[in-house]
C-alpha cells in the first residue's frame, strides 16, 4: 500500500449504531487531518493530530471522537449519528503541522450514510 | 479570519477551450495558496501551489499567480482536455493559527465535452 489509505470506503449506519472509519498512512508523516466533506460546502477540518497528539478540534460534536495511536493511524470513532452528518470523511497526512506550505495529502475518502 | 472564495461551477468546456476559474482569498497572515484537484471516486491531490508574492505555480498545463495586490489566486489552462473533467479547489494555508491549517473554497466542478 502506498500513499493515504482509508476503510471502509462506503458506510450505511443507523442512528443508534457505533462504527468507526480508519485511516492508515504509509508516507512517514508525522500529521494526520480528518476533513468532512458535504455538498455545496467547503471542506471542514474536524480534528489535526501530531505526532499522536491532538492539535486542534474545530468545534466538532463529541458524537465524532478520533483516535491517533501511532503516527501512521488515525481513526474517527462514530455514536448516535444524524442523518445530517452523511458526508464524505476524508483523512489527510503531511509531514508536520508547521510547515506553512506543506502539501497535505489526502485518502479517497469513507462516504457515510446515517439513515 | 481566514477564507477562500471560488467561482460557482459547474462549468462545461469543449476540449482545446480556455479555462479560468477564479480564487480569491483573505487571511490574516502570509498564507500560501494551492490548488487541489478530486477526479470521480478519489481524494483531493495537490495540483500547483505558489508560496510568496508573485510567484507562480504550474503543473499538467495549468497555471495559477499569487496576487497578493488583488488577493487572488486564479487558475488558467490554455487547451483543457476531457482528462481535466474533476473538481477544482483553491486553499490557503496559513501558519498564524499554530498549525498547518488548509481553508478551502466550495470546489469547482469542471466537466470537458470532446
Amino acid at each position: 500500500e502506498t500513499g493515504v489509505t482509508q476503510t471502509p470506503r462506503h458506510l450505511v449506519m443507523g442512528m443508534t449504531n457505533k462504527k468507526s472509519l480508519k485511516c492508515e498512512q504509509h508516507l512517514g508523516h508525522n500529521a494526520m487531518y480528518w476533513y468532512k466533506q458535504s455538498a455545496k460546502k467547503p471542506l471542514e477540518l474536524m480534528f489535526v493530530y501530531s505526532l499522536e497528539e491532538r492539535v486542534e478540534n474545530n468545534s466538532v460534536p463529541s458524537r465524532f471522537s478520533p483516535e491517533c495511536p501511532n503516527s501512521s493511524h488515525l481513526f474517527l470513532h462514530l455514536h448516535t449519528l444524524q442523518p445530517e452528518d452523511s458526508a464524505l470523511y476524508l483523512c489527510a497526512s503531511s509531514p508536520s503541522t508547521s510547515g506553512r506550505a506543506d502539501e497535505q495529502f489526502f485518502g479517497p475518502g469513507t462516504r457515510l450514510t446515517v439513515l | 479570519g481566514n477564507s477562500v472564495t471560488q467561482m460557482e461551477g459547474p462549468v462545461t468546456l469543449s476540449e482545446e477551450a480556455f479555462l479560468t476559474i477564479n480564487c480569491t482569498y483573505t487571511a490574516t497572515g502570509y498564507p500560501s495558496l494551492f490548488w487541489y484537484v478530486q477526479y470521480p471516486g478519489e481524494g483531493l491531490q495537490l495540483l500547483l501551489k505558489a508560496t510568496k508574492a508573485d510567484d507562480k505555480g504550474s503543473n499538467k498545463g495549468f497555471e495559477a499567480t499569487y496576487r497578493k495586490e488583488t488577493t487572488s489566486f486564479h487558475l488558467e489552462k490554455g487547451s483543457v482536455q476531457v482528462s481535466d473533467s474533476a473538481v477544482y479547489f483553491c486553499a490557503l494555508s496559513d501558519i498564524v493559527t499554530g498549525a498547518n491549517n488548509l481553508f478551502f473554497g466550495t470546489g469547482t466542478r469542471l466537466t470537458v465535452i470532446p
